[in-house]
């Protein structure tokens, strides 16, 4: 059974604090993994789908990496709107390769 | 543009009522999936739709639950004889081919059950 495990559960940081955000997955085979930022209330969007290690993925602040194990969510220069739960799933390569499989998110607050 | 619509946005339900729950896909959308988010829990998968056919509901409960997308319409997860369990925010996601891996989902804004 597909796994992902994000760390910390929860991340407070000052504005301009860069820091970064882990997802460790467990898949049988890989077909893609994606990062996702959900604000209060609202539902999952979509920021990057990273497919082989070594791969990263850029925007703004937010740099997405990936390994064999595990992947990275880089924020570098984090400003107050960066507050969000970010979110990582995993898309297995095997039958049912629509599902995801979601971490419970990394609560990330920038303070002003 | 609009994106995924979901309604109702808020649904309060005694213990042993129906919910049903709409989602309107994005337009040219044609895959509908719906995940279930509980309070401390990661979302999971529930059901993956196309226009009239259940291409996978594996990850729903035996009983019920169903979950349909007519020809005409939006999407509908219905909960037969909802018990306090089923408190969660419901999220329909839509894609514009088969499956995630083409891209990424668009979800909508979630509907948030309250079982009494």
């Amino acid at each position: 059974e597909d796994q992902v495990t994000q760390s910390p559960e929860a991340l407070r940081l000052q504005e301009g604090e860069s820091s970064s955000l882990n997802c460790s997955y467990t898949v049988s085979g890989l077909r893609g993994l994606f990062w996702y930022r959900q604000d209060p209330g609202k539902g999952p969007e979509f920021l990057f789908t990273l497919y082989s290690a070594g791969e990263e993925k850029e925007k703004e602040r937010l740099k997405a990496t990936l390994t064999k194990k595990e992947s990275f969510l880089h924020i570098t220069a984090p400003k107050p709107e960066d507050s969000a739960t970010y979110l990582c799933a995993v898309q297995d390569s095997g039958g049912s390769n629509y599902k995801l499989t979601f971490g419970k998110g990394t609560l990330l607050t920038v303070n002003p | 543009n609009a994106g995924v619509m979901q309604n109702p946005r808020h649904l309060v339900r005694r213990r042993g009522q129906e919910a049903r729950l709409r989602c309107s896909p994005m337009k040219g959308h044609s895959h509908v999936y719906w995940y279930r988010q509980l309070p401390e829990e990661g979302l999971k998968f529930m059901v993956y739709l196309q226009k009239e056919n259940i291409i996978d509901e594996s990850g729903m409960p035996k009983e019920r639950f169903s979950a349909e997308f007519p020809k005409e319409g939006p999407s509908i997860l219905r909960i037969q004889q909802v018990v306090r369990g089923d408190s969660a925010a419901y999220f329909c996601a839509s894609s514009p081919g088969p499956g995630p891996n083409t891209g990424e989902l668009f979800f909508g804004e979630g509907s948030r059950l309250t079982v009494l």
